[in-house]
């Protein structure tokens, strides 16, 4: 069983949809919680950042953690098309970035 | 601001060549660097990283091995390239307690 679990996808939703992204993970020790974009061929860029449980909000984009469920998500609201790509989320024990557990990364398709 | 660099972009080889990818922060000091390798369709697997100047950690035994001749200056190197040297090669830094900040890659293709 991977430490990290993220359903590959696709995901292909209309333009103006709400996108549920999701991770589970197995280690308790994770603290720190990161949501990463990657389109084709870039590096992944961050898009959020949080730290133990609860919801983090950033324009259309709203990350949420539940320690006790190991579950974390990414909502983004009125999806657009420039959403499309790939996002990855990555965790992490001991501080804010130092060794990082990524899932494998969710392929999202937003269609005008 | 903080800006990484990798070059090249794209690189083609062949196998048993060496090959010498190099990674540049600019904006801040003493950052803690890194180099990923991401295969197609999987997350990303950490090969280096490095705390300071001259200090590398390798967490994947390999013929591939990274040295930091500068502060911010991150290289990744390999005297012979196999087959399975092809991926997409990401480097990273980080400052004190944020998050890791990645470039935007190298795509290795070995012939």
């Amino acid at each position: 069983q991977k430490e990290v679990e993220q359903d590959p996808g696709p995901l292909s939703v209309p333009e103006g949809a709400i996108v549920s992204l999701n991770c589970t993970y197995s280690n308790s020790a994770f603290q720190y919680f990161m949501w990463y974009r990657q389109y084709s061929r870039k590096g992944p860029e961050l898009l959020m950042y949080t730290y133990s449980s609860g919801n983090k909000e950033d324009g259309r984009f709203t990350a949420q953690v539940d320690k006790s469920s190991k579950y974390i998500s990414l909502f983004i609201r009125d999806s657009q098309p420039s959403d499309s790509a790939t996002y990855l989320c990555a965790m992490s024990a001991r501080d804010a970035g130092n060794m990082l557990t990524f899932g494998g990364g969710t392929r999202l398709m937003v269609k005008p | 601001s903080q800006t990484i660099h990798q070059w090249p972009a794209t690189l083609v080889q062949p196998v048993g060549s060496p090959l010498s990818l190099e990674c540049t922060v600019e904006g801040t000091s003493n950052p803690n660097l890194y180099w990923y390798r991401q295969a197609a369709g999987r997350g990303l697997q950490l090969l280096f990283y490095s705390v300071g100047i001259g200090q590398i950690s390798s967490e994947v035994p390999q013929n591939l091995s990274a040295s930091r001749p500068q502060d911010r200056q991150f290289i990744l190197s390999s005297k012979k390239l196999l087959l399975s040297d092809s991926g997409f090669y990401l480097c990273a830094w980080r400052g004190v307690d944020q998050p890791q900040h990645f470039g935007d890659g190298t795509r290795l293709s070995i012939l």
